[in-house]
């Protein structure tokens, strides 16, 4: 059974701090990783996606990838009340397989 | 671009009737679309993978007769859900991977079908 484990939080943090969002996964074949922020009573919006082992920036967003650990996470710099969202983690195995398989998300709270 | 529409967006329904769901890939094509289910407080579930041209691949535990899916275009993908019941009351949404592939194979969604049936 191929897992994603996400903490589900609620992780709150204030206005400007940064947040963490962490996420482990248990197939070691698995290629690329998803993160993904749903609104509440709305459909997932991609964030940004990682392949590589390192680091990926897009604005205030880093995404994080160790493969040897499993693990890859999302930092939020700056965060904003409007960042407040449930943070889903996916994975992807690759090659002609296209499926995702998400984690269960972490409620994330921006107190301002 | 990458953008991919669903519609109704949300439908309320008498218990044994059948509803019909559309996704669109609106400025793109997509040989690959996926069908996930959602219930309150819960991750996105995947129903079924809908490959242009052929059979949609169910996951298991998910009764293909019941939610019959027809990806008759690159643009295009239905789900129907028959005999419908209330336990069948969820957010449905569709995700579309551009045939032009991508470094990540990555998915756009739409925006979800709010399904209650009555």
């Amino acid at each position: 059974q191929k897992e994603v484990e996400q903490n589900s939080g609620p992780l709150s943090v204030p206005e400007g701090a940064i947040a963490s969002l962490n996420c482990t996964y248990s197939d070691r074949g698995s290629q690329s990783f998803f993160w993904y922020r749903q609104y509440s009573g709305k459909s997932p919006e991609l964030i940004m996606f990682i392949y590589s082992n390192g680091d990926k920036e897009d604005g205030r967003f880093t995404a994080q990838l160790n493969k040897a650990s499993q693990y890859v996470s999302l930092l939020i710099r700056d965060s904003q009340p409007s960042d407040s969202a449930t943070y889903l983690c996916a994975v992807n195995q690759g090659g002609s397989n296209y499926k995702l398989t998400f984690g269960k998300g972490t409620l994330l709270t921006v107190n301002p | 671009g990458a953008v991919v529409s669903q519609h109704p967006s949300r439908v309320i329904c008498k218990s044994g009737t059948s509803v019909k769901i559309e996704c669109r890939s609106l400025d793109f094509q997509a040989t690959t679309m996926f069908w996930y289910r959602q219930f309150p407080k819960q991750s996105l579930m995947l129903m079924a993978t809908s490959n242009e041209g052929s059979k949609a691949t169910y996951e298991q535990g998910v009764e293909k007769d019941k939610f019959l899916i027809n990806h008759a275009s690159l643009t295009l993908s239905t789900l129907t859900v028959t005999s419908a019941h209330p336990e069948d009351s969820s957010f449905y949404i569709c995700s579309a991977r551009d045939a032009r592939g991508g470094p990540g194979n990555e998915q756009f969604f739409g925006p979800g079908t709010r399904l209650t049936v009555l």
